[in-house]
């Protein structure tokens, strides 16, 4: 099994380009998330998705949009690059039984760099 | 909603010393309290968590602790390791009914040889 992965590893973006980041598992989970890792700010949630077709705002989802068309897939999308979204992102993913005390799998980020 | 503070932001420790590092939160009805690790350069991975019906739990060389009543939980490690050098994340959620992880923002451990 891959586990969690992610697409692209790497990215460098004009400011007001748009892009989708990818993220896919082959766990079966229900739970789908994605982050945003900065220096000192440590791991927040931008939105998160609890099933096929679904999505949730997290605590800092302004700028980006998610999709999650198929229950093994969860895009992260930029409509207009800035450089305040220059940061690593990681999705991550979990079981729906056992509620949150079930371990999150992470994907190995994205580096996102907008200039 | 959830507000987890973790200290101290850095921490350096002579190998085979043991380290400390505390959270605290704000919401009481938190139950679920897991550590994660990430090397450098590397993804997150779970590596200890506990429930509130427990006030400590071990395994081998890394123990969490929980204090419900003052709300902070700690993760110890002890005779520590070079490959302990890591960011530790610890984090705290309602077990069932909240989907969410709330992280605090992480404590740099060097393990100095």
């Amino acid at each position: 099994n891959a586990g969690v992965t992610q697409t692209p590893k790497f990215r460098v973006l004009k400011t007001g380009q748009s892009m989708t980041l990818l993220c896919a598992q082959d766990m079966n989970h229900e739970y789908m998330y994605w982050y945003r890792q900065d220096p000192g700010m440590g791991l927040r949630l931008i939105h998160y998705s609890v099933g096929e077709g679904t999505t949730a705002k997290g605590e800092v989802p302004d700028g980006y949009n998610v999709s999650r068309l198929k229950k093994q897939n969860f895009l992260l999308g930029l409509e207009s690059a800035a450089p305040s979204q220059t940061s690593v992102y990681f999705c991550a993913s979990r079981y729906l039984a056992g509620g949150a005390g079930n371990e999150q799998f992470f994907g190995p980020g994205t580096r996102l760099t907008v200039l | 909603g959830e507000n987890v503070e973790q200290h101290p932001s850095t921490l350096s420790v002579q190998e085979g010393d043991s380290a400390v590092i505390k959270c605290t939160y704000s919401d009481s009805a938190s139950n679920y309290f897991p550590w994660y690790k990430q090397e450098l350069g590397k993804r997150p991975q779970l590596i200890i968590d506990i429930r509130s019906n427990v006030g400590e739990k071990k395994d081998q060389r890394i123990a969490v602790t929980l204090n419900k009543t003052a709300k902070h939980f700690s993760l110890h490690i002890t005779e520590t390791q070079p490959e302990d050098s890591a960011v530790y994340f610890c984090a705290a959620s309602l077990n069932f009914g909240n989907e969410k992880l709330t992280f605090g923002t992480g404590t740099r451990l060097t393990i100095i040889p």
